[in-house]
């Protein structure tokens, strides 16, 4: 199956500083999604990007498909930024609702 | 409109048990699907149901199973409960097709002791 690979494993900044962190997968993808796990445990969507750029706020991601890897941007850090975040990959044919997660990146944002 | 709903949020449950898990998805998908997350495995896939069909299965026991209702409600059944099975249970939910954003739910502690 599709492997997915997160980069750093985990995170340690000063509020107000950026951070990118990075997911490499193996396979064709047709679905690719960032999300943030908040401490009770919910996955957060924050983008859904198989390609190219989107921006939201302080957030911001590419994919670049062709190379296999996704990068997520997280601009002018906030201790509410904390968290879990991980890159989940959906390959095609009938995968349908099935997403391969990587290990997530353990992000911490000091005051 | 209302996200994706799952119950209970937490139980504890005895080894050798069996629980059910339920999960309503968001208004108009048709799409649902389940996975276990724990600290060793990570966010693993469990299985994913279309039109009371299940159309994907990850690796995992027979113990495990689901169904999916009419309405696109669904259940996640796990017959004798081992420790191992301690875990949080996350639904999600998405329009039919492929490569579409997918939803979830806020999950289930299970605790096995």
């Amino acid at each position: 199956g599709i492997q997915v690979e997160q980069s750093p494993p985990d995170l340690i900044l000063q509020e107000g500083a950026n951070s990118t962190l990075r997911c490499n997968f193996s396979d064709s993808v047709n679905n690719l999604q960032w999300f943030h796990q908040n401490p009770w445990g919910q996955l957060i969507n924050l983008f859904y990007i198989p390609s190219g750029t989107k921006q939201n706020g302080r957030l911001s991601a590419t994919t670049v498909a062709t190379e296999r890897y996704s990068l997520l941007y997280i601009s002018s850090s906030q201790t509410t930024d904390s968290g879990v975040y991980f890159c989940a990959v959906g390959a095609g044919g009938t995968s349908y609702g099935k997403l391969t997660f990587g290990q997530g990146t353990i992000l911490t944002v000091h005051p | 409109k209302a996200g994706v709903t799952q119950t209970p949020r937490y139980l504890i449950k005895t080894r050798g048990q069996q629980v059910t898990l339920s999960c309503s998805p968001i208004s108009g998908h048709r799409s649902v699907s389940w996975y276990q997350q724990t600290p060793g495995q990570g966010l693993q896939f469990l299985f994913e149901y279309f039109s009371e069909t299940q159309r994907n299965k990850g690796n995992f026991p027979g113990r495990f199973s689901g169904r999916q209702f009419s309405n696109s409600r669904s259940e996640m059944n796990v017959s004798t409960l081992e420790l191992g099975d301690s875990a949080l249970y996350l639904c999600a939910s998405s329009l039919a097709g492929t490569g579409v954003t997918i939803y979830f739910g806020e999950g289930s502690w299970l605790t096995v002791v």
